[in-house]
């Protein structure tokens, strides 16, 4: 079965400070790959995406992810972090066989002013 | 545009009681999944619909929890005989087909009491 891993529950970084937040999955063939984002009061939505191609993709407000195909990881990345960007951030896979996509159990991030 | 919609926003119930939630999703959307959304484990998934198949129904915890979506569009989870564990955010989404980018809406927040 799928399963998704994000190695940080709760992340605390100073405003400016780069952010990388890891993802693993467990599934051997080919899979779509998601970041969704969850503000504060907001409902969850589309950071970004992977189906094929440029394993880097560039997401919405800055941020990119990297998928590594031999470590099973897509790791979301943001050189420099905002206040604005505390929110809660969840990695999300589908294997291409299956229609059901696994999230994983989040990460949330704390921007200090 | 309209996006998502579910209802009701809250609702609290006494143990034991039957529930009814809904979800309206995008128009044109195919796809319909419910998830469950509890603090600290992520989404869970309990249940996806595409087109007139017949639903993936593997992710529902337990014989209490139905689904049903109705002329492919509006869909209703239903849990008979809520239990304290059933507390939680009950979020859907939809999207164009599945494998496709999710639009979530806002969840409903049950508790039992």
């Amino acid at each position: 079965a799928q399963s998704v891993s994000q190695h940080n529950h709760h992340v605390i970084l100073s405003e400016a400070a780069s952010l990388e937040l890891g993802c693993n999955y467990s599934y051997g063939g080919t899979v779509n790959l998601f970041w969704y984002v969850q503000y504060p009061g907001q409902h969850l939505q589309l950071l970004l995406k992977y189906f094929s191609g440029d394993p880097l993709v560039k997401g919405i407000k800055g941020f990119e992810a990297e998928f590594i195909k031999s470590k099973f990881s897509f790791n979301l990345r943001k050189p420099s972090v905002q206040w604005s960007d505390t929110a809660e951030y969840f990695c999300a896979v589908n294997a291409q066989r299956d229609d059901k996509i696994i999230f994983g159990k989040g990460t949330r991030l704390h921007i200090l002013p | 545009g309209a996006g998502v919609s579910q209802s009701p926003s809250n609702k609290v119930t006494e143990k034991g009681k039957d529930v009814e939630l809904r979800c309206d999703p995008i128009s044109g959307h195919t796809a319909l999944y419910w998830y469950r959304q509890s603090l600290g484990q992520g989404l869970e998934f309990l249940i996806y619909f595409q087109g007139n198949s017949a639903p993936d129904k593997s992710g529902l915890p337990s014989d209490r929890f139905s689904a049903e979506r109705t002329g492919g569009s509006v869909s209703t989870l239903t849990i008979q005989r809520t239990q304290q564990e059933d507390s939680a955010v009950y979020l859907c989404a939809s999207s164009l087909q599945t494998r496709q980018p999710q639009h979530f809406g806002d969840g409903t927040r049950l508790s039992i009491l």
